[in-house]
């Protein structure tokens, strides 16, 4: 079954305590990309990842980190959390970035930072 | 960065009337999506709309795709129940290849 799966799915931490959130895809996509999801703001995309290796910044980048050292992973670290990077967090991935092919999100995680 | 419009942000509708939710930009955009997202999951997608002018129809859903390719429009006709969620659309987020815009949502709610 093709799948996106992130972990953890819910995390409440605290300030300045480092984490990551993984994501791994099992069907061979080249793109992958996060966004986070707040109320009136729709998605917004943090990084984004053409192919291993090749990452590059989306809309809203300051604060996270991401790495592409394979092609089914796509981590999300957030090396320093701040209670503004509470949100609800999507990984993506497609089989290449061009417009029109389907993007197929995971259910997403849930991050409280107090 | 290409910005993307939905309006309405909340529609509240009874079983049984029709809706049309409208995606707008002031950029051209070479393509556009909807998606529907339900409480728990992720997105997910419903079509991407490519031409100037296209309509595609799923089931009870008509998509429109403008003429000048700035704006796309989603129209439900007779909603049911089911349809309840937060629809989003989604284009290419400007010059640069990967990155992608979405629309605030508009969040549906039909009600038996």
């Amino acid at each position: 079954e093709a799948q996106v799966t992130q972990n953890p799915r819910y995390l409440i931490t605290v300030t300045g305590k480092k984490l990551t959130v993984t994501c791994s895809q099992n069907m061979n996509h080249e793109y992958m990309s996060w966004y986070r999801q707040d109320p009136g703001l729709g998605l917004r995309q943090i990084y984004y990842s053409m192919n291993v290796e090749v990452t590059d910044k989306g809309d809203v980048p300051e604060g996270y980190k991401v790495s592409r050292k394979e092609k089914r992973n796509f981590p999300l670290i957030l090396e320093s959390p701040s209670p503004n990077q509470t949100s609800l967090y999507f990984c993506a991935s497609s089989r290449t970035a061009s417009s029109g092919n389907t993007i197929y999100f995971g259910e997403g995680s849930w991050l409280t930072v107090v | 960065t290409q910005l993307l419009e939905q309006s309405p942000q909340f529609l509240s509708i009874q079983e049984g009337e029709n809706l049309t939710v409208y995606c707008n930009s002031s950029s051209v955009f070479s393509s556009l999506q909807w998606y529907r997202q339900e409480p728990g999951e992720g997105p997910v997608l419903l079509v991407t709309v490519v031409t100037g002018g296209e309509v595609k129809k799923l089931k009870r859903l008509t998509f429109q795709f403008g003429d000048a390719r700035k704006d796309s429009s989603l129209h439900i006709t007779a909603a049911q129940p089911g349809d309840t969620g937060l629809y989003l659309c989604a284009g290419p987020g400007g010059t640069s290849y990967g990155k992608l815009t979405f629309g605030q949502g508009t969040i549906l709610t039909v009600h038996p």
